[in-house]
């Protein structure tokens, strides 16, 4: 069935430091992939989103490309701040037009 | 615009009793989810509706969980009874519609704790 792999957490960096977090998924057909993050005592908001095979979603610094050869949508910030602490989540349209969430990588990032 | 209001914030019950959670999606938003998250993971889709009808149900325990939008707006997610197991923050989201690619938008969430 349609799943969402993302790396484990927590990952801590210093501040401006490089960021990856790296996706990858399953799904029947091309999914829209989307990146979702949760601040702390927060809901879920979006942070970014591809639509189709070589877009490029960015956002407040973070970009994603979608890699349809390798189904991956890995996030990467060039400088990490105090205030992206916080929990993100990878999350294909699986086809239902519905998001399937991966496990979501906890980012702490220190002064 | 306002977004997704979702309440209680937070409900404590005993297992076997019931609770009820509501949601008002973004005005004019057709599609309308509602999504398990247990503490650690990510949210899991329960039901999804499109205006008043039930699109997904698949993963809905239907034999405690129900839920209904039957005027196409507002949505009641209802649990009864509860298990320790039901202990999460139910999340309820909207969409224009579900069309390719458009932003599901969620509320804060309410939070659930089954004792």
């Amino acid at each position: 069935g349609n799943s969402v792999t993302q790396m484990e957490g927590p990952v801590t960096l210093s501040e401006e430091a490089f960021l990856t977090i790296n996706c990858t998924y399953t799904a029947t057909g091309y999914p829209s992939l989307f990146w979702y993050v949760q601040y702390p005592g927060e809901g879920l908001q979006l942070l970014l989103k591809a639509t189709k095979a070589d877009d490029k979603g960015s956002n407040k610094g973070f970009e994603a490309t979608y890699r349809k050869e390798t189904t991956s949508f890995h996030l990467e910030k060039g400088s990490v701040q105090v205030s992206d602490s916080a929990v993100y989540f990878c999350a294909p349209d699986t086809g239902r037009r519905a998001l399937t969430f991966g496990s979501g990588t906890r980012l702490q990032v220190q002064p | 615009e306002a977004g997704v209001a979702q309440s209680p914030r937070y409900k404590i019950i005993e297992k076997r009793q019931s609770v009820a959670f509501w949601c008002n999606p973004i005005s004019g938003h057709a599609t309308l989810y509602w999504y398990q998250q247990i503490l650690g993971q990510g949210p899991k889709l329960l039901i999804q509706f499109q205006n008043n009808g039930v699109v997904d149900d698949s993963q809905l325990p239907k034999d405690r969980f129900s839920a209904e939008r039957l005027k196409g707006v507002d949505s009641t997610l209802k649990i009864q009874p509860a298990k320790l197991e039901d202990s999460a923050v139910y999340l309820c989201a909207s969409s224009l519609d579900r069309a390719w690619g458009n932003t599901i938008y969620f509320g804060e969430g309410s939070w659930l704790t089954v004792v």
